[in-house]
């Protein structure tokens, strides 16, 4: 057990529908990440929170958005949805940034759209 | 560009030893990482090793690391069935994101 946890493990919806998917990081740990694992574009990099604030932006979609809450739990918002953005999505993290954290992942969030 | 290589599959016997390689890209990654993910779970972090160092061990894991190369290879002695899985390994770079920059995956199969 990493000690990140997501929630759903699961998820189907429909195409246009919005979904929010929600991540706990590891006790004491101050960044968040989210990754995208899909079978044409392999895992990919979506966005990191390191204390409530947005550190760095990848391959997100403006049709998805995060934050990251005092309590430092982060919540991955996905609307619009499409066929293609069915994928696993992982949430990490680490004590801190800057190239120096340890990432650990979450078990992920299967999403299926349909 | 921003590829981490490595090959997709191997088969290993039982008992033997494995070696999964993987070659990055950026000079300046601070830390270089190896997953595993078993079907149908997530990324469990398996190893990692600091820029600097040329080799960690790791019970039956050995990490090696040649940075004129940016070759990272993973060995894991007696090999059981139990590591059947996906290896991933990662970069993360000194730049201004903490992204992991993740390989394709090697698909390591363990037959009796």
């Amino acid at each position: 057990d990493s000690g990140v946890t997501q929630t759903p493990k699961h998820l189907i919806t429909a195409t246009g529908q919005r979904v929010t998917l929600r991540c706990s990081p590891r006790s004491g740990d101050l960044s968040v990440y989210w990754y995208q694992q899909s079978l044409d574009q392999g895992l990919q990099f979506l966005i990191q929170y390191y204390n409530g604030e947005e550190r760095a932006k990848g391959n997100i979609l403006e049709r998805f958005s995060a934050q990251q809450f005092p309590d430092l739990h982060s919540e991955l918002n996905l609307s619009s949805l499409e066929l293609g953005d069915s994928a696993l999505y992982f949430c990490a993290s680490s004590v801190e940034g800057g190239g120096l954290g340890i990432q650990y992942f979450g078990a992920g969030t299967r999403l299926s759209v349909l | 560009g921003e590829d981490v290589e490595q090959s997709l599959f191997l088969s290993v016997r039982e008992g033997d030893s494995s070696v999964i390689n993987c070659t990055y890209t950026d000079s300046s990654s601070t830390y270089l990482y190896w997953y595993k993910q078993e079907p149908g779970a997530g990324l469990q972090l398996l190893t990692y090793i600091f820029s600097n160092m040329d080799m960690k061990q790791d019970q039956r894991l050995t990490v090696l690391l040649n940075k004129k190369d940016k070759h990272l290879s993973l060995r894991i002695a007696d090999t059981q069935t139990g590591d059947s899985a996906i290896y991933f390994c990662a970069e993360s770079r000194r730049d201004n994101t903490d992204k992991l920059i993740f390989g394709t995956g090697t698909r390591l199969q363990v037959f009796p």
